[in-house]
């Protein structure tokens, strides 16, 4: 099993540029999950979805959208990157609302 | 929405020595507390975590404790080792698996 994993693990961008993150799990969880972490804070929930064809916003969602077509796929969309989106992005799963198991995260810089 | 609050933000303590870190959170309907120990540019990966049925749970050289009425729960490591130097983050968690994250304890065990 490889787990959650992440594509891409870097990325550069300018600003007004647009991407897609996207966060793979093999584990058949439900619930997924997309987080953003900024030095010296926690993780800060930006969108997540409790099962295939759902999504919902979290904390913190201006300027992001997700989609769940597929159970074992979540993507996170950046439509026109700004410096402040700036930061490690992580997606998490878990098979019912307790643990989160992690990706090993992406790291964007928009310039 | 629910907020957490961590203390402290960092914790130095001589290897040998106990580390408590503690966390309140402000919404009753949170019901899950889950900790987690991130290494430098690793990914977050659960430690261990309590329920709001239950007031404290072990494993090996970890507790956490938590008390509903007060609102807070605490993570407690005997014994420290170089290798728990970390971040580490807690949570409290309501429907849907929906986790809101303390800014993190970075933990510095002096060998």
């Amino acid at each position: 099993n490889a787990g959650v994993t992440q594509t891409p693990k870097f990325r550069v961008l300018k600003t007004g540029q647009s991407m897609t993150l996207l966060c793979a799990q093999d584990m058949n969880h439900e619930y997924m999950y997309w987080y953003r972490q900024d030095p010296g804070m926690g993780l800060r929930l930006i969108h997540y979805s409790v099962g295939e064809g759902t999504t919902a916003k979290g904390e913190v969602p201006d300027g992001y959208n997700v989609s769940r077509l597929k159970k074992q796929n979540f993507l996170l969309g950046l439509e026109s990157a700004a410096p402040s989106q700036t930061s490690v992005y992580f997606c998490a799963s878990s098979p019912i609302a307790d643990e989160q198991f992690f990706g090993p995260g992406t790291r964007l810089t928009v310039l | 929405g629910e907020n957490v609050e961590q203390h402290p933000s960092t914790l130095s303590v001589q290897e040998g020595d106990s580390a408590v870190i503690k966390c309140t959170y402000s919404d009753s309907a949170s019901n899950y507390f889950p900790w987690y120990k991130q290494e430098l540019g690793k990914r977050p990966q659960l430690i261990i975590d309590i329920r709001s049925n239950v007031g404290e749970k072990k494993d090996q050289r970890i507790a956490v404790t938590l008390n509903k009425t007060a609102k807070h729960f605490s993570l407690h490591i005997t014994e420290t080792q170089p290798e728990d130097s970390a971040v580490y983050f807690c949570a409290a968690t309501v429907n849907a698996g929906k986790s809101t994250f303390g800014d993190g304890t970075t933990l510095t065990v002096k060998p």
